[in-house]
């Protein structure tokens, strides 16, 4: 089955370090993946998303994501953590062969950046 | 602001009542997608409209329903419920009913006493 896992429920990082948070993903088809971030009390924001074409795909707020096929994994980067990017993130895919745009989400990494 | 509406953004109600969530997609798109999230069970897939149709069930229970109105706006329907109805419903639009980018509304969040 198609399924999503995010390594890590909480990652801690200090302002002006390396952020990375591990997204791996289980399909049996071609995936289209996506990072979505929420903050409090607002809804998912798409951060980037990655639909076959380039493997490195940067998105806002200085985030990037690196699509590898061999290790099934998309995971997030971004090369300094500011206090504002503290918040809630969610790797998801959905199936470029499907009829559905539903997307299967990861349980979440909750980014906390530290003074 | 995605552009997606959804109403009401807080309800508290009693077990065994019944309501209804309204979302309003982005103009122009014409999927409609609803997501439980809830701390143990996280972003759950409910339903997908595409153009007034259902497209594709999740993890819907019988006791909630969903349609999708001619002006493209849609409603959730939650009845007999239970406090593990408790969480945040949250609407979402794509212009496609394939595999793209889905834009998210604020949510609505249920609490069951």
């Amino acid at each position: 089955a198609q399924s999503v896992t995010q390594l890590g429920s909480h990652v801690s990082v200090s302002e002006g370090a390396l952020v990375l948070l591990r997204c791996n993903y289980s399909s049996s088809v071609p995936p289209y993946l996506f990072w979505y971030v929420q903050y409090p009390n607002q809804g998912l924001q798409l951060l980037l998303k990655y639909t076959s074409a380039a493997t490195l795909v940067k998105g806002i707020n200085g985030f990037e994501a690196e699509f590898k096929k061999s290790e099934t994994s998309f995971h997030l980067t971004k090369p300094s953590a500011h206090m504002s990017d503290a918040a809630e993130y969610f790797c998801a895919v959905s199936f470029s062969s499907s009829n559905t745009g539903k997307l299967i989400f990861g349980q979440g990494t909750t980014l906390q950046v530290k003074p | 602001d995605s552009g997606v509406t959804q109403t009401p953004k807080h309800l508290i109600t009693a077990t065994g009542q019944r309501v209804t969530l309204r979302c309003s997609p982005r103009s122009g798109d014409l999927s409609v997608y609803w997501y439980q999230q809830s701390l143990d069970q996280g972003l759950q897939f409910l339903i997908q409209y595409y153009n007034g149709e259902e497209r594709a069930k999740g993890n819907i229970l019988e006791r909630f329903s969903a349609q999708q109105f001619p002006d493209l706006h849609s409603e959730l329907n939650l009845s007999s419920l239970e406090l593990g109805d408790s969480a945040l419903y949250f609407c979402a639009s794509s212009v496609v009913g394939g595999p793209g980018e889905l834009f998210f509304g604020e949510g609505s969040r249920l609490t069951v006493l």
